[in-house]
């Protein structure tokens, strides 16, 4: 089964900050890597997908990055709707998997 | 508008099977794999696994050998059958469906149901 490496598992930011959650696979997923947000009691929210590919009405500030093994999801300034849990998880091969989560928290 | 809502009981007894229901609205029922993933509390996703309207299903092996997935193409549903259930299997369940450019079932999601939220008791 592939195993998705998330890190950091929490991060402390201020508004206006840009951040970096980054995610490794245990083997090549040849950018089959989405991500997701996921705010308490809400289903998660594809932000990414193909590694790269911004989800639709997703905001500009938002964007993914990787190959091979190694992928990062980046919020370029932070605004106070986007501290929430983050996750990455591989669709390159099942059992599909996601990544441990990365909870965003308000410094 | 795509929307998918989950339904069945909140409380299980353990060793008693889970069940619950996905109805689906909006859409095109047949060009999905209709798929179940489900959070423990405080923790992360587990893809348990998808059904697409012929029957064909793909299962997580963890749970293989206690999931049964059926579909109901003339309601729009499609259903999640859990056996054994113990206290690890306490979790929000959700139904998903795949982006729209994915073909297959091995894909990232964009339409999720509210959840819910299955509680196993002893």
């Amino acid at each position: 089964d592939m195993q998705m490496t998330q890190s950091p598992s929490s991060l402390s930011a201020s508004v206006g900050d840009r951040v970096t959650i980054t995610c490794r696979a245990s083997h090549d997923i040849i950018n089959s890597l989405s991500w997701y947000q996921q705010k308490p009691g809400k289903a998660p929210k594809v932000l990414v997908y193909a590694a790269s590919r911004l989800e639709s009405g997703v905001p500009s500030r938002f964007s993914g990055s990787g190959s091979g093994t190694v992928y990062t999801l980046t919020i370029s300034s932070l605004q106070p709707e986007d501290f929430a849990t983050y996750y990455c998880q591989q669709y390159y091969s099942a059992p599909l998997s996601f990544g441990q989560g990365t909870k965003l928290e308000i410094k | 508008q795509v929307q998918l809502q989950e339904s069945g009981p909140g409380l299980v007894k353990a060793s008693e099977t889970l069940s619950l229901t996905c109805t689906v609205s909006g859409g095109s029922f047949r060009s999905h794999y209709w798929t179940w993933i489900r959070q423990p509390p405080g923790k992360t996703l587990e893809w348990i696994g998808y059904i697409y309207y012929t029957g064909i299903t793909e299962l997580n092996p963890s749970l293989e050998s206690r999931v049964t997935m059926s579909v109901d193409t003339s309601k729009n549903q499609f259903s999640l059958k859990l056996s054994s259930v113990t206290a690890a299997d306490t979790a929000v369940y959700y139904c998903a469906r795949p982006l729209g450019y994915c073909s297959g079932g091995n894909c990232p999601f964009d339409y999720w149901g509210q959840g819910s939220l299955v509680t196993v008791s002893s």
